[in-house]
């Protein structure tokens, strides 16, 4: 079972729409869950992170976490065709060095 | 905002030439990673960095890879014998402390010929 999993997309919405994105994560002892928003060829670009369950809002963004089912979603109220890019879902693990597991990303498309 | 530093943007090499990856991690941080990502795949963790030593590395990181903190603001990655396979974009990040997340840089695209 891979440590985190992720939906590759692409998802397809139209501007305005309430986008959904979504990660499942296999190890219950990850302690940080992190959204970073990635535009091609750049870096990942920090959006967002908590490490308890509940929602954390910030702007049009929301970030949800359930540890009970190991589930995190991101949530993109009023979507523009500027948030276009892929969504990488990330947990940093306690080990030795803070090690950070990524998801595969979900590319999204905002259609104006 | 301050920001992680990567230099060059883009580096050619020959298969089996040494290179050196060069990052300027954000000036208060202490925890110092590098992570890789071949076209179309996922970002993958190289190594992290921390108190002037390794605290973890992937299995990716083998004999042919090292790295180094030369002095108190720069962060680099060897690649001593560069293969066709490590053709990737390679990422520089740091974090503050143990309460914080990784802070990417905008990548050296390497590319091995």
């Amino acid at each position: 079972q891979k440590e985190v999993e992720q939906d590759p997309g692409p998802l397809s919405v139209p501007e305005g729409a309430i986008v959904s994105l979504n990660c499942t994560y296999s190890n219950s002892a990850f302690q940080y869950f992190m959204w970073y928003r990635q535009y091609s060829r750049k870096g990942p670009e920090l959006l967002m992170y908590t490490y308890s369950s509940g929602n954390k809002e910030d702007g049009r963004f929301t970030a949800q976490v359930d540890k009970s089912s190991k589930y995190i979603s991101l949530f993109i109220r009023d979507s523009q065709p500027s948030d276009s890019a892929t969504y990488l879902c990330a947990i940093l693990t306690h080990t030795g060095g803070f090690k950070t597991i990524f998801g595969a990303g979900t590319r999204l498309f905002v259609k104006a | 905002e301050p920001e992680v530093t990567q230099t060059p943007s883009h580096q050619v090499t020959q298969m089996g030439q040494e290179v050196i990856l060069r990052c300027v991690p954000i000036s208060n941080h202490l925890y110092f990673y590098w992570y890789r990502q071949i076209l179309g795949q996922k970002v993958e963790f190289l190594v992290s960095f921390y108190n002037n030593e390794i605290s973890e590395k992937s299995e990716i990181f083998d004999d042919q890879f090292s790295v180094e903190r030369p002095d108190g603001s720069n962060f680099t990655l060897k690649i001593r014998s560069t293969k066709l396979e490590d053709s990737a974009m390679y990422f520089c990040a740091s974090k503050i402390g143990t309460s914080d997340v990784p802070r990417f840089g905008s990548g050296t695209q390497l590319s091995v010929l």
